[in-house]
């Protein structure tokens, strides 16, 4: 059975410090990888997403992503946080075609004004 | 649009009352999911409909009952809950189940307490 570990639990920092994220998963064959965010009181909104392709990855709200297949890994990225990126981050990944998601235990991160 | 919404936001019921959760969208996806997130925890999959079809059953007790009467809509009934299923309930829908490129679109989730 696959399966996704986030290697933070949480993390703290200041307002413009850089962000990253780690994420490594357990499934050798094709897979697709996500990032979803939830917001405090907010519902799951998906980041970004990596299907094939480029493995750096450009989501939204300034967040990238770079899929290293040999490492198996897909860690989140962004340069200067904000204080409204206080949020829980999920990695999430499924084999392609099948669309069981397997979710990471997810990051809180709290950004400090 | 991306929008998947779900009633009621919050939802108390006792062991013995029988409930319904519904979840809609209209984005013409033809794969729908229920997953349940308990506090600090991942989501977890519990039901995947792919074509109005039940497809994947993730060992879900009986006393949770999913049903899709048409391609929008999903329901999650309730019957003889424990304490122990309050939780986030989040619905989900992708385009095509089967699709190598799907991507799952969350609703905001029904906040279940079971006394």
């Amino acid at each position: 059975a696959q399966s996704v570990s986030q290697h933070n639990h949480h993390v703290i920092l200041s307002e413009a410090a850089s962000l990253e994220l780690g994420c490594n998963y357990s499934y050798g064959g094709t897979v697709n990888l996500f990032w979803y965010v939830q917001y405090p009181g907010q519902h799951l909104q998906l980041l970004l997403k990596y299907f094939s392709g480029d493995p750096l990855v450009k989501g939204i709200k300034g967040f990238e992503a770079e899929f290293i297949k040999s490492k198996f890994s897909f860690n989140l990225r962004k340069p200067s946080v904000q204080w409204s990126d206080t949020a829980e981050y999920f990695c999430a990944v499924n084999r392609a075609a099948g669309n069981k998601l397997t979710f990471g235990g997810g990051t809180r991160v709290l950004v400090k004004p | 649009d991306t929008e998947v919404t779900q009633t009621p936001k919050h939802l108390v019921m006792g062991m013995t009352n029988k409930k319904s959760l519904k979840c809609e969208q209209h984005m013409g996806h033809r794969a729908m999911y229920w997953y349940k997130q308990k506090a600090k925890k991942p989501p977890e999959l519990m039901f995947v409909y792919s074509y109005e079809k039940l497809s994947i059953n993730e060992s879900v007790p009986s006393r949770f009952s999913p049903e899709c009467p048409n391609s929008s809509l999903l329901n999650l009934h309730l019957h003889a809950l424990q304490p122990e299923d309050s939780a986030l309930y989040l619905c989900a829908s992708s385009q095509n189940r089967d699709s190598h490129t799907d991507t799952q679109y969350f609703g905001p989730g029904t906040r279940l307490t079971v006394l």
